[in-house]
């Protein structure tokens, strides 16, 4: 299996700030890359397919980049909506696989 | 406007079979893969497994044998069952395609 090993694990900011996770493929994935978010009690949101793609609706604060083995998920401008655990997840090869997520908080 | 609707029970004992549905409102997603994924109390994301409309199934090796994935087109809904639960099976089991998931159903196996 490909192992997704995100980091940091947590992370504190403050609004306004610009914050930048990293996700790291053990393999060459190319840029079979999607990003989630997920606040607690919720299911997950579709951010990001494609490495770097928006999905509808998804505002132009966030932006992904990478290909291969390592990615990032940034967002420009923190707001308190965006306070949430954010996961990377591959789907170059099976079985799909989730890094272990990145939880943002004040 | 797109919704996932999931159904099916939220309490099992050990051995039984869960099962969950997913019905698909306003669109069919035709050409994409239709996932369940489930999360453990307060742990990450696993992946179980996917079938297309046309009933092409990929699934977790980590759950293969106990898995089995369906799709029923003419309700444009899929469903999932695992057999043989145990209390390692408790988590929260969503259905997903593309943009869209569903509100996640809390299936906890206890004796």
């Amino acid at each position: 299996d490909i192992q997704m090993t995100q980091s940091p694990s947590s992370l504190s900011a403050s609004v306004g700030d610009r914050v930048t996770i990293t996700c790291r493929a053990s393999q060459d994935i190319s840029n079979y890359l999607a990003w989630f978010q997920q606040k607690p009690g919720k299911a997950p949101k579709s951010l990001i397919y494609a490495a770097s793609s928006l999905r509808n609706g998804v505002p132009s604060k966030f932006s992904g980049s990478g290909s291969g083995t390592d990615f990032t998920l940034t967002i420009s401008s923190l707001q308190p909506e965006d306070f949430a655990t954010y996961y990377c997840q591959q789907y170059n090869t099976y079985p799909l696989t989730f890094g272990g997520g990145t939880k943002v908080e004040i | 406007q797109v919704q996932l609707q999931q159904r099916g029970a939220g309490l099992l004992e050990p051995s039984e079979t869960l099962s969950l549905t997913c019905a698909v409102y306003g669109g069919s997603f035709s050409g994409y893969y239709w996932k369940w994924i489930r999360q453990p109390p307060g742990k990450g994301l696993e992946w179980i497994g996917e079938i297309n409309r046309s009933g092409s199934t990929n699934y977790n090796p980590s759950l293969k044998s106990r898995v089995t994935i369906a799709v029923d087109t003419s309700k444009n809904q899929f469903s999932l069952n695992l057999s043989s639960v145990t209390a390692a099976d408790t988590a929260v089991y969503y259905c997903h395609v593309e943009d869209y998931w569903g509100q996640g159903t809390l299936v906890t196996v206890s004796s």
